[in-house]
């Protein structure tokens, strides 16, 4: 089975803090993604990668940035956090191809205070 | 760009009873359509996608859906739910154009006994 493996369920950290949120894959994945799940408003796509160190915005990247030194683990970092950005970070992977199954993790909730 | 739209935040149905959950899509160009669902404080995992051919896609959990091309709709059916279905369901879309992953703002099945 794929495992997608999000390092912290919950997380509590204080404004102005950077923040990293780490995501672990073990299938050998081309494409990871990350998004940010609220209430009313669905997942939204921070950013995505399709390839080593390659990345793309998507629709809310600002405040966020993204590495991706290994093929293997994709990173979310807050610069700085701030208190709108608390929320329920999911990481996804899947094989390279638009019509193959995403994988997720279980998600990150986190509070900045 | 894409975008996914699911008319209802909430669909409350009778345990037994039959189920539709509505989506539609906005792309001028060729799409793959995804269902995924998320249980309570679980990641999201694939209940079925539409690439090609047949428009009647068949997934886990008894679930269907049907394609619709000419009114751009995705919509998820099931013929009888169980408390065990009660979840959060997410429609999802990803253009031939492009390598991201949209998704709708989600519907929330509550079964009632």
């Amino acid at each position: 089975d794929v495992k997608v493996t999000q390092s912290s369920r919950y997380l509590v950290k204080r404004t102005g803090e950077k923040v990293f949120l780490e995501c672990v894959q073990d299938m050998d994945h081309e494409n990871m993604f990350w998004y940010r799940q609220d209430p009313g408003l669905g997942l939204r796509l921070i950013y995505f990668s399709y390839d080593v160190k390659m990345k793309e915005k998507g629709d809310i990247p600002e405040g966020y940035s993204v590495s991706r030194e290994k093929k293997e683990r994709f990173s979310l970092i807050l610069e700085s956090a701030s208190t709108n950005q608390t929320s329920m970070y999911l990481c996804a992977s899947r094989m390279g191809g638009r019509d193959t199954e995403a994988f997720f993790g279980q998600g990150t909730r986190l509070t900045v205070v | 760009a894409q975008s996914v739209t699911q008319l209802d935040s909430q669909v409350p149905v009778f345990e037994e009873a039959p189920v539709e959950l509505r989506c539609n899509y906005s792309s001028s160009v060729s799409v793959y359509l995804f269902w995924y669902v998320q249980y309570p404080n679980q990641g999201l995992q694939l209940l079925l996608k539409y690439l090609s051919g047949s428009t009647l896609v068949k997934g886990i959990n008894g679930f269907e859906a049907e394609f619709n091309k000419s009114q751009t709709s995705f919509h998820l059916r099931k013929p009888s739910v169980h408390i065990s279905d009660t979840a959060e369901y997410f429609c999802a879309a990803v253009d031939f154009g492009n390598e991201k992953l949209t998704f709708g703002t989600g519907t929330r099945l509550t079964i009632i006994p």
